[in-house]
C-alpha cells in the first residue's frame, strides 16, 4: 500500500530551525513529483515547495523562498524540508504529498501523509 | 499573482439537498483547477482534477464544471459524510490554494 509518513515537527521560536522529513513507500517513488503542502486554521492549505523526479528542478512559495530548502533522496524513497528563520506565520501541520501522473498534465494531489505539527512561538 | 476566491465560505444544508460552491480565478486559468475535500482528523481527499474529471473512486453526485476564470464544484444529493471543507486549487505554479468552504450538515 502506498504511503507517506511526516516526521520532525515540534515547537520552536522565533527564528529557529527545524527539519522536517518524509518517508514514502508501496510506490516507485522516482515516478512522481513531490510536494509539501501546510494547512493553518487562518488559510487553510497552502503549496510550500515542490520538487520533480530527479531532484533537480524545486519550486517555493513566495511566502517560504529563501528560507526553506527541499530535497529528495531517491536512493532511500525519502524528502526533507529544511526550514530556517521559522516565524509565528509558519505554524502549520505540514503534510508529505505525492503529485499523481494521472491528471493530465496538471497538479493533483492523490496521495498524502497524515501531516507533521510545527509551532513557532516563543 | 493569481488570486482563488471560495463562495460561499460556510454553508449549512440538509441530507440530500444540491449544493454549489463556487471558486473564481483572478484571471483566465484555462481548466487547471483542481477540488479537494478535507476533514477533521483526516487528510486532504482529491476529488476532482482538470476542473470537471472524477477521480477514482470518488461517489457520482460530486461534480466540477466551469473554465477560465469561474468553476463550480456540486453535490447533488448531499449525504452525511460530505461534511468538512473543500478547497479549490489553481493547478498550476504557483499552485494556489482557495480559502476554503465548509460545509455543515443541518
Amino acid at each position: 500500500e502506498a504511503q507517506l509518513v511526516e516526521s520532525g515537527g515540534g515547537l520552536v521560536q522565533p527564528g529557529g530551525s527545524l527539519r522536517l522529513s518524509c518517508a514514502a513507500s508501496g510506490f516507485t517513488f522516482t515516478q512522481y513529483w513531490m510536494t509539501w503542502v501546510r494547512l493553518t486554521p487562518g488559510k487553510g492549505l497552502e503549496w510550500v515547495a515542490n520538487v520533480n523526479p530527479d531532484g533537480n528542478e524545486r519550486y517555493y512559495a513566495d511566502a517560504v523562498r529563501g528560507r526553506f530548502s527541499m530535497a529528495r533522496d531517491n536512493g532511500k524513497n525519502s524528502l526533507r524540508l529544511q526550514m530556517n528563520s521559522l516565524r509565528v506565520e509558519d505554524t502549520a501541520l505540514y503534510f508529505c504529498v505525492r503529485d499523481g501522473t494521472h491528471c493530465r498534465d496538471t497538479t493533483c494531489y492523490d496521495l498524502w501523509g497524515q501531516g507533521t505539527l510545527v509551532t513557532v512561538s516563543s | 499573482d493569481i488570486q482563488m476566491t471560495q463562495s460561499p465560505s460556510s454553508l449549512s444544508a440538509s441530507v440530500g439537498d444540491r449544493v454549489t460552491i463556487t471558486c473564481r480565478a483572478s484571471q483566465s486559468i484555462n481548466n487547471f483547477l483542481t477540488w479537494y475535500q478535507h476533514q477533521p482528523g483526516e487528510v486532504p481527499k482529491l476529488l476532482i482534477y482538470t476542473a470537471s474529471t472524477l477521480q477514482s473512486g470518488v461517489p457520482s453526485r460530486f461534480s466540477g464544471s466551469g473554465s477560465g476564470t469561474y468553476f463550480s464544484l456540486t453535490i447533488d444529493g448531499l449525504q452525511p459524510e460530505d461534511f468538512g471543507t473543500y478547497y479549490c486549487q489553481y493547478s498550476k505554479t504557483p499552485l494556489i490554494f482557495g480559502g476554503g468552504t465548509k460545509v455543515e450538515i443541518k
